[in-house]
């Protein structure tokens, strides 16, 4: 138990749904950030909020639409997919903006038909 | 572009082995340096953090150096055990402390 729940584990949609990923963490930090781990690729940071505040956006497409409504609770939303869009995504939590390690969630991995 | 390159990309090894993982990153200017392990379907568990000051960290049987100046950091495993089996990541952040950059990882099997 790492502290960081993500859910689903498990999602499979087509390219013209919409779902949410949601990340929530019980460890009292105050940043929390979306990565994407595709295969044979580097894990690569999408978002970071700190406080609330989205600090970090890594060039990520708009129909990746991420929402921090507290510092416990993150969500990822997604519309209109790509096939190249299928990945593992994490999400992680730190005690605030800057200070490590980064605690991690064991990720959803989705599939776009 | 910053980047990190992790040597070799997987490794099997047999049970009791003594064993080193490679990282080596472009960025000259790096705050920490941090080795990760990944268990299949899972996240990322922090294993041991490098403060740019420093040069090592061991935990256990693991033992992570870092050399700035050439750019690298290595992982040892020491008596390495078949529950050692995983990926390892290494990645380091720069200046602005919550920015990880990530190599593709190593990964390790170790057989009974």
């Amino acid at each position: 138990e790492t502290g960081v729940t993500q859910t689903p584990r498990h999602l499979v949609m087509g390219m013209t749904n919409k779902k949410s990923l949601k990340c929530e963490q019980h460890l009292g930090h105050n940043a929390m950030y979306w990565y994407k781990q595709s295969a044979k690729k580097p894990l690569e940071l999408m978002f970071v909020y700190n406080f609330k505040e989205q600090t970090e956006n890594n060039s990520v497409p708009s129909r990746f639409s991420p929402e921090c409504p507290n510092s416990s609770h993150l969500f990822l939303h997604l519309h209109t997919l790509q096939p190249e869009d299928s990945a593992l995504y994490l999400c992680a939590s730190s005690p605030q903006r800057g200070v490590q390690p980064q605690h991690f969630g064991d990720g959803t991995r989705l599939s776009i038909l | 572009k910053q980047e990190v390159t992790q040597i070799p990309a997987a490794l099997s090894v047999p049970e009791g082995e003594n064993l080193v993982l490679n990282c080596s990153f472009t960025d000259s200017a790096i705050y920490n340096l941090q080795w990760f392990r990944q268990d299949p379907g899972k996240g990322l568990t922090s294993l041991l953090l490098i403060q740019s000051s420093q040069r090592e960290q061991t935990s256990g049987r693991l033992n992570a150096s870092l050399d700035k100046s050439s750019g690298r950091s290595t992982l040892y495993i020491a008596a390495s055990q078949p529950g050692d089996s995983a990926t390892y990541l290494c990645a380091y952040s720069g200046g602005s402390n919550y920015k990880l950059t990530f190599g593709k990882g190593t990964l390790l099997t170790v057989n009974p």
